[in-house]
């Protein structure tokens, strides 16, 4: 069972349209963190969400932490081909990360 | 601020042999790094978590024999896998917390045993 349950697992969209990926768990997390990773290549985080109800924005990426601090959201507006990539959610449990299974988001021009 | 660095980035072995992975925290102390493990198209999946000066604690199902961990200081943390097979073609990751408990991200290591 995953204890962290990321929707959807695959995306693929045009250029300039809006989508929304949710990261949701039966779990507390002390803290939500998101990250994006190229292939090849590390993960690199975008942010971290502590407080349930935060709404934290990035560009044209906004997170959001539910009130519970059982899931998360990540927004992305107007999508570019740039924001190709993996995204993947992690909840901070015990000092450690739990990931979510990721979501492959193609970007089409 | 907060970068990490691996080496190295990719190997190739014969099976059989025992590669080592170096995980460093290039500006900042961490006293605890993690290493993960990632298949294509996957999330990742954590190995191990490696505090200085203590042994690692491995999740459940790694094989603490079959990858050796060494935490020599606060900024280097060395993943040993032992007679590599095929099976453990991957790209493995680490990790290191700086103080405010956040987790940044090695570019990964890829391994390619033949």
């Amino acid at each position: 069972t995953q204890l962290l349950e990321q929707s959807p697992q695959f995306l693929s969209i045009q250029e300039g349209e809006n989508l929304t990926v949710y990261c949701n768990s039966s779990s507390v997390f002390s803290s939500l963190q998101w990250y994006r990773q190229e292939p090849g290549e590390g993960p690199v985080l975008l942010v971290t969400v502590v407080t349930g109800g935060e709404v934290k924005k990035l560009k044209r990426l906004t997170f959001q932490f539910g009130d519970a601090r059982k899931d998360s959201s990540l927004h992305i507006t107007a999508a570019q081909p740039g924001d190709t990539g993996l995204y993947l959610c992690a909840g901070g449990k015990g000092g450690k990360l739990i990931f979510g299974q990721g979501t492959e988001l193609s970007v089409k021009p | 601020g907060a970068v990490v660095s691996q080496h190295p980035s990719r190997v190739i072995c014969k099976s059989g042999t025992s590669v080592k992975i170096e995980c460093r925290s290039l500006d900042f102390q961490a006293t605890t790094m993690f290493w993960y493990r990632q298949f294509p198209k996957q999330s990742l999946m954590l190995m191990a978590t490696s505090n200085e000066g203590s042994k690692a604690t491995y999740e459940q199902g790694v094989e603490k024999d079959k990858f050796l961990i060494n935490h020599a200081s606060l900024t280097l943390s060395t993943l040993t896998v032992t007679s590599a097979h095929p099976e453990d073609s991957s790209f493995y990751i680490c990790s290191a917390t700086n103080r405010g408990n956040e987790q940044f991200f090695g570019p990964g290591t890829r391994l390619t045993v033949l």
